[in-house]
């Protein structure tokens, strides 16, 4: 298996601007994880899928950020509209519920200018 | 206060040298995790642990739930080993609380 398959690597985008990151997880694995990490507040949850439901989504900073599951193999994290202080590396992980191992994927460098 | 707290926040060391990595935690907890991120960015992770010990090669992590404290170390350390080291707790649920991270540098 390829790991955890995250795309785009890197992405720059203006202000207001939509952005779409994607996350295909390790086929099996029924739960998926989006991370984001900056210099200020390390890493962070965002939001978790088990089974492609959402089960807590307290994490998401505010109504720009959505994501979505719509299969057991694809995952999308959206920001609308983007804005500067979204700047950071967002990691998807995902793992067999219950299992003790994450595999992260190599994450995607968001500035946002 | 941070519920998962790392120290120290930045280490260096010499070769071969034996390095401790601390983590406490305010939260009741089901697990721990060690999570080790290399210079360009992967996260891999390296230990979960509910008690007791585990090694894998150089790596130990301990943990004493009592004590809400775990310690991962690294015997015989090689320069390849710097990375930012990250411990996270489950706590009881699926989702992860993480430190703050350390970072490691091993110098030849």
């Amino acid at each position: 298996d390829a790991g955890v398959i995250q795309s785009p690597r890197h992405e720059v985008t203006e202000m207001g601007q939509e952005v779409t990151l994607r996350c295909k997880p390790i086929s099996g694995h029924n739960s998926l994880f989006w991370y984001r990490q900056t210099m200020m507040r390390g890493l962070e949850l965002l939001i978790y899928f088990n089974n492609n439901v959402p089960i807590d989504d307290s994490g998401m900073p505010e109504d720009r950020f959505s994501a979505k599951m719509p299969n057991a193999s694809f995952s999308t994290l959206k920001i609308q509209p983007s804005e500067p202080r979204d700047s950071a590396v967002y990691f998807c992980a995902s793992r067999l519920q219950g299992a003790p191992e994450a595999f992260f994927g190599q994450g995607t460098r968001l500035t946002v200018v | 206060k941070n519920e998962v707290e790392q120290s120290p926040q930045n280490l260096t060391a010499q070769e071969e040298e034996f390095i401790t990595i601390n983590c406490s935690y305010s939260v009741g907890i089901s697990a721990l995790h060690w999570l080790q991120q290399h210079p360009g960015g992967g996260i891999v992770s390296l230990f979960m642990l509910s008690s007791g010990k585990k090694k894998h090669g150089r790596l130990i992590a301990t943990i004493n739930i009592q004590e809400k404290h775990s310690s991962l170390h690294i015997t015989a350390s090689h320069p390849r080993d710097s990375a930012v080291y990250i411990c996270a707790v489950e706590a009881n649920t699926d989702k992860l609380i993480f430190g703050t991270g350390t970072r490691l540098q091993v110098f030849p």
